[in-house]
């Protein structure tokens, strides 16, 4: 597709259970990020990729949270033993390269996770 | 750390007016400043990107501005329509490290317009 594909784009999970919530970045983008957005926190990063690397991922709220991508494209977040406060929605995005001078940011719809 | 602000945090006008948003930032060592619109339910649309270097940019009817010594920045929307409703975001890259890809958000304006 054109744009920043993520999926499920909803999800409802029970507490405990792990989460995995996928992105496909814009086709050519080197840079990749996840961002949580939940209500009342507004829009918080959670790890940046160039390439299959994450040069930062200091906004990993715990050691429940990962991330991966392969192939310098997909990218999967994992969420384990949720907890009723990781509800929220995840966004992912991409550009054309990690240096932002430029280049625009394009977000997905989002995966809007809720932990019962 | 820095802090992005939005003011206000929402604002009703009627169709037609025009309109200005505000942003504020505590660090002014960025790389560049971005307006996002969000729809409900939607993820974020870039609307106006701009550099460190640069005072302003355009888009049809927005016009975004940027003091970056005084940590501002402004979107201006003239003549504004019903399909302006949206929440618009300011954010900003901060300049040096491997915070080039990280984006820190106000928490946004919510705006209607109404006919």
């Amino acid at each position: 597709g054109a744009g920043v594909s993520q999926s499920p784009s909803n999800k409802v999970t029970e507490k405990g259970k792990d989460v995995e919530l996928r992105c496909d970045p814009i086709s050519g983008h080197t840079a990749l990020y996840w961002y949580r957005q939940s209500l009342g926190q507004g829009l918080e990063f959670l790890i940046y990729f160039q390439g299959n690397s994450a040069p930062d991922k200091s906004g990993l709220p715990s050691d429940r949270f990962s991330a991966e991508r392969t192939g310098g494209s997909v990218s999967t977040l994992t969420i384990q033993r949720t907890q009723q406060e990781d509800s929220a929605v995840y966004l992912c995005a991409s550009s054309p390269a990690g240096k932002l001078a430029g280049n625009t940011i394009y977000f997905g719809e989002g995966s809007w996770l809720t932990v019962v | 750390k820095q802090e992005v602000t939005q003011i206000p945090a929402a604002l009703s006008v009627p169709e037609g007016e025009n309109l200005v948003l505000n942003c504020s930032f505590t660090d002014s060592a960025i790389y560049n400043l971005q307006w996002f619109r969000q729809d409900p339910g939607k993820g974020l649309t870039s609307l106006l990107l701009i550099q460190s270097s640069q005072r302003e940019q355009t888009s049809g009817r927005l016009n975004a501005s940027l003091d970056k010594s005084s940590g501002r920045s402004t979107l201006y929307i003239a003549a504004s329509q019903p399909g302006d409703s949206a929440t618009y975001l300011c954010a900003v890259t901060n300049a040096g490290g491997t915070s080039y890809g990280k984006l820190t958000f106000g928490q946004g304006t919510i705006l209607t317009v109404h006919p």
